[in-house]
């Protein structure tokens, strides 16, 4: 059974860092690639990054390139988005999600969802 | 970046009904887009993908066409677990992009 487990968000002030997780099992994990999105509250979706199966390539969403990156470790099946400089704007729920496959570019695996609140 | 407008962004509709809910692109995107449904306090679920092909285990009652700029979801016939909001999302290229959403609501 594939599960997503989110962990790593929480309170943090404005211009703060905070490193999300997203443990991954019931799959060969280093062949996926995975991404982030996220949810402000009562809002929609908005895709956040992505990275390759081996880490090699990554893509961000205009709002947080430069200051979010992506990685993963596929000896822990694990994937992170490591969040600088956060923003009130950056609250929101966020998401792991599967790519549903190579190149597919669609979610057909999400996480629960971790909430990161960003206020002083 | 492609632009995703969606409509209605709420809808009212009975079980049983037909409702369709439309996602237009700023830009061609082929027939690279997905649809989702979203219950409040759940992640998304995949129902829809390439525009037309049914997720596995998502019901026949749920379709999608459409190719270029213009795309439309159908559920032929509302159940009351249907009720939920509705996300499409485009394929095409990064920055991949998400429609604002349709809530649908019972009548």
């Amino acid at each position: 059974q594939v599960q997503l487990v989110e962990s790593g968000g929480g309170v943090v002030q404005p211009g703060r860092s905070l490193r999300l997780s997203c443990a991954a099992s019931g799959f060969n994990f280093n062949t996926y690639v995975m991404h982030w999105v996220r949810q402000a509250p009562g809002e929609g979706l908005e895709w956040v990054a992505v990275i390759s199966y081996d880490g090699g390539e990554k893509h961000y969403g205009d709002s947080v390139r430069g200051r979010f990156s992506i990685s993963r470790d596929n000896s822990k099946n694990t994937v992170y988005l490591q969040m600088d400089g956060l923003r009130p704007e950056d609250t929101a729920v966020y998401f792991c999600a599967r790519d549903r496959c190579f190149g597919c570019r669609s979610f057909d695996w999400w996480g629960q969802g971790t909430l990161v609140t960003v206020s002083s | 970046d492609i632009q995703l407008t969606q409509s209605p962004s709420f809808l009212s509709a009975s079980v049983g009904d037909r409702v369709t809910i439309t996602c237009r692109a700023s830009q061609g995107i082929s027939t690279y887009l997905a649809w989702y449904q979203q219950k409040p306090g759940k992640a998304p679920k995949l129902l829809i993908y390439v525009a037309s092909t049914l997720q596995s285990g998502v019901p026949s009652r749920f379709s999608g066409s459409g190719s270029g700029t213009q795309f439309t979801l159908t559920i032929s016939s509302l159940q009351p677990e249907d009720f939920a909001t509705y996300y499409c999302q485009q394929l095409n290229s990064y920055p991949l992009t998400f429609g604002g959403g349709t809530k649908v609501e019972i009548k």
